[in-house]
């Protein structure tokens, strides 16, 4: 089966930095989409960014467009989201998601178990 | 960006049939999918293309989209559906993937 599993989440301070990482297995990782989604402590999910399986395109949620980036690595079938900047807002579970490869759509068919991103001072 | 709304709440009897919406400008013009998520689990893909269903979700679970809504229907509803589900589209005009606020499943 599928796997995604997430790390790199902490404890960091306000206008810090931090790298989150999602090792893919039992997936051909290069050949497709993948997505970063976030969920704030008892809050609902929220969609963060998405690169395609050849990084070109990606797109960033306008919350943390100019903060973060989204990169991958076919190679070792990583994904990764260097987070700059960070906010309080932006404390949550930050899960790695595979995207289906629907065309017209985004379909995350497989997720990560997260990863718990904490911005406090 | 583009908004999806859901209402925080449905209840349901057990054997009954439930009915969660989601509502968008021109949703039906999209893809709509949904996803299942229970207490410190990750979501798991319940929908997919208004009406598909992933291998290994029960033939109950079924979908539609028409207008300006999706609704996610379960038939003959069990407690283990109780859950979080939330729907999710692609906006190609803001280049963006839009969630549903969340429907709390309730199984009473």
């Amino acid at each position: 089966e599928v796997q995604l599993v997430e790390s790199g989440g902490g404890l960091v301070q306000p206008g810090g930095s931090l790298r989150l990482s999602c090792a893919a297995s039992k997936i051909t990782f290069r050949t497709y989409g993948m997505n970063w989604v976030r969920q704030a402590p008892g809050k609902g999910l929220e969609w963060v960014s998405y690169i395609s399986s050849t990084s070109n395109p990606i797109y960033y949620a306008d919350s943390v467009k100019g903060r973060f980036t989204i990169s991958r690595d076919n190679a070792k079938n990583s994904l990764y989201l260097q987070m700059n900047s960070l906010r309080v807002e932006d404390t949550a579970v930050y899960y790695c998601a595979r995207d289906l490869g629907i065309a017209a759509a985004v379909t995350l068919d497989y997720w990560g178990q997260g990863t718990l991103v904490t911005v406090s001072s | 960006s583009y908004e999806l709304t859901q209402p925080p709440s449905v209840s349901v009897s057990p054997g009954q049939t439930a009915s969660i919406t989601c509502s968008g400008d021109k949703l039906g013009d999209k893809y709509a999918c949904w996803y299942q998520q229970k207490p410190g689990q990750s979501p798991v893909l319940v929908i997919y293309q208004n009406n598909k269903r992933p291998s290994g979700i029960p033939e109950r679970f079924s979908g539609s989209n028409s207008g300006n809504t999706a609704t996610l229907t379960i038939s003959g509803t069990q407690a283990m559906d109780g859950a979080d589900y939330y729907c999710q589209a692609w906006d190609i005009t803001t280049a963006s993937v839009a969630f549903g606020g969340g429907t709390k499943l309730t199984v009473l």
